[in-house]
This record gives C-alpha cells, structure tokens and sequence, in this order.
C-alpha cells in the first residue's frame, strides 16, 4: 500500500528543545516536501527536496532545517522550537518528471510548543 | 507576485444537490491543477486532475472544468451526500519539477 508514515503524529514540546518529525515514503518517489497548516492560512510549503541530497526552500522555511540522505526519508528538524511553530505538520511525496503527478500525504503531525 | 482563492471558506447545501466551489487564480500559468479533498486533522487525498489543454474531467460524481482565459476551475459534486462534507483544496501546478501551489480550501457541509 502506496504511504507517506509521520512520527510522531502528536508532540507537545518546550521552547528550545530541539526535535526532529520523521517521514518515510514507500512508493520510491523523488520528490518529497514539508507543509504546515495554519487556520486561515491553508497549506504552506515549509521545504522540499528533488532528490537525494538535493533541497530547496519553500515558502516558510524560517526555524527549520531538512536533510536528504535516502531517498525514503525526510526529516523536518526544529533546532529550537518556538511558539509560533505550534502547527499541523504534513510530509508530502511524488514522483517527478510527468506534469500533474498525484501528491500522497502522511496523516500529520500535531506539534504544539509551550 | 501568484495568487490562488476558493470562492468561500464555506459552503453549505442540501443533500442531493450539487455542489460547485470556484478556484480562481492570478499572476499564474498553470500547467495543471489538481483538487484534493481533506478531513479535519487528516491529510488531503487527491481527487481529480486536469491539465491546461482539458476543459473537463469527470469521476463518478465529481466533474472539474478549467478555463485558462478565466483563469479558473469549477469543481461539482452531484447528487451531494453528507460523506461530502470535507475541505476542497485547489492545487496548480506548472512543470513536473515545481512545487505545487495550493489555495486555502473550501468547507463543504452537505446537510441531510
């Protein structure tokens, strides 16, 4: 079965304390991204990456950082969480190449920071 | 700089209508765009495609028009259910290689 898996799936963490959210993919796909959903706001692109070794910022990437090392796993990494990153995290992947590739969704990770 | 909005934040009709929720867009050329549907505290899940050379698509009861000189998709969902009831997300797109670009969704309620 085609999957994005996120985990944790629910945090609540302290201002300060480093976390890492973890993505794996099982459908081989080169492209992966990280989104947050904010009410009101809607689906925002945090990061993405192409490829192995390969990433990109998107549109709010302030306060996080990604790495590239597999081609299944994406890790979101907050090196020192504030408030304001208290959100609804998803992991997304695709295949590339072709125009309009279908984009799977992990089901979403709650973060909250107090 | 692009700009993508869904005609409402929310939608309310009676069971056994159709529904139609608007994407229009501006500052943008799109390849393509997509419509995902999504549940509260889940993520969304893709439902229909079509590309800029395509006026209309259509899956069992979901059918979706796009017009490049209105710069605009229609989606409709006929004979509306209550299992409709969910969050629509627009999504354009240009290349493969690009991210996608979403508009903030539309809460459909189909009330029975």
């Amino acid at each position: 079965e085609a999957q994005v898996t996120q985990n944790p799936r629910y945090l609540i963490t302290v201002t300060g304390k480093k976390l890492t959210v973890t993505c794996s993919q099982n459908m081989n796909h080169e492209y992966m991204s990280w989104y947050r959903q904010d009410p009101g706001l809607g689906l925002r692109q945090i990061y993405y990456s192409m490829n192995v070794e390969v990433t990109d910022k998107g549109d709010v990437p302030e306060g996080y950082k990604v790495s590239r090392k597999e081609k299944r796993n994406f890790p979101l990494i907050l090196e020192s969480p504030s408030p304001n990153q208290t959100s609804l995290y998803f992991c997304a992947s695709r295949a590339q190449g072709m125009k309009g590739n279908t984009i799977y969704f992990g089901e979403g990770s709650w973060l909250t920071v107090v | 700089s692009q700009k993508i909005e869904q005609n409402s934040e929310a939608l309310n009709i009676q069971e056994g209508k159709t529904a139609t929720l608007t994407c229009n867009y501006t500052n943008y050329s799109p390849a393509y765009l997509q419509w995902y549907r999504q549940d509260p505290g889940r993520g969304p899940v893709f439902l229909l495609l079509i590309r800029e050379n395509e006026k209309e698509k259509r899956k069992e009861r979901l059918k979706v028009t796009f017009d490049t000189t209105l710069k605009q998709s229609l989606f409709h969902i006929t004979a509306s259910q209550p299992a409709d009831s969910a969050t629509y997300l627009c999504a354009l797109g240009q290349s493969g290689n690009t991210p996608l670009v979403f508009g903030k969704g539309t809460r459909l309620s189909v009330i029975a």
